[in-house]
């Protein structure tokens, strides 16, 4: 069974700093996908990035980036000149290739401040 | 850009009824999910459905749920005698085929039993 683990209930960072989100997962396979979504005041789900376990290449999209560590089972988020509008519950999440059900995290609460 | 409706968006129900939720899935995809988050905790699987069966479901998915393609658009989850408990946001989600694909998420439907 996959766990996901975040550690930081909630974040804060000035606008335009760079912000790292924390997670940690546990899986018995070898190839997985992880994801980071957001989820805003609106309560959506968005996905903001996501990576295959099998990549050592750390996924990049446009302002996020994230940092995987495999052989640590780490998968943080760094948001780099942080908005207003990043203002979000930011949950990570993991999906194993075998199975369909995405594994989540208890979520980052993450505040931009101006 | 295509988008996963669900309605409604609030629900209000006293315990015992039955409720039904509705989602439609992107046009082209092929799977279909149900999540639910229970205010302040986790976002957790439900179930899956592909090719006109559940797929995968957790065991929070009990004999009270059921979920249904009826027509080819519509992707419902029906609670057959809601519970307190049941008090949660609910997600459908669907993607266009498995592997790193992304699932996309509705806006979510918020159901209270009362």
């Amino acid at each position: 069974a996959q766990t996901v683990t975040q550690s930081q209930p909630e974040m804060s960072v000035q606008e335009a700093e760079t912000v790292t989100l924390s997670c940690t997962y546990d899986t018995s396979e070898n190839n997985y996908y992880l994801f980071w979504y957001k989820q805003p005041p609106s309560r959506q789900m968005i996905l903001v990035i996501r990576q295959e376990a099998y990549k050592q290449q750390n996924a990049t999209e446009n302002r996020f980036s994230v940092n995987f560590q495999k052989a640590a089972k780490s998968f943080s988020l760094k948001i780099s000149d942080s908005q207003l509008g990043d203002t979000a519950m930011y949950f990570c999440a993991s999906r194993e290739t075998s199975g369909s059900r995405l594994t989540f995290g208890e979520g980052t609460q993450l505040t931009v401040n101006p | 850009e295509p988008e996963v409706t669900q309605t409604p968006s609030h629900q209000v129900t006293q315990m015992g009824q039955e409720v039904i939720l509705r989602c439609v899935p992107i046009s082209n995809h092929l799977y279909f999910y149900w999540y639910r988050q229970i205010l302040g905790q986790k976002v957790e699987f439900l179930v899956s459905f592909y090719n006109n069966e559940i797929s995968e479901k957790s065991e929070i998915f009990d004999d009270q749920f059921s979920v249904e393609r009826p027509d080819g658009s519509n992707f419902t989850l029906k609670i057959r005698s809601t519970k307190l408990e049941d008090s949660a946001m609910y997600f459908c989600a669907s993607q266009t085929r498995t592997g790193l694909e992304t699932q996309y998420f509705g806006p979510g439907t918020r159901l209270l039993v009362l």
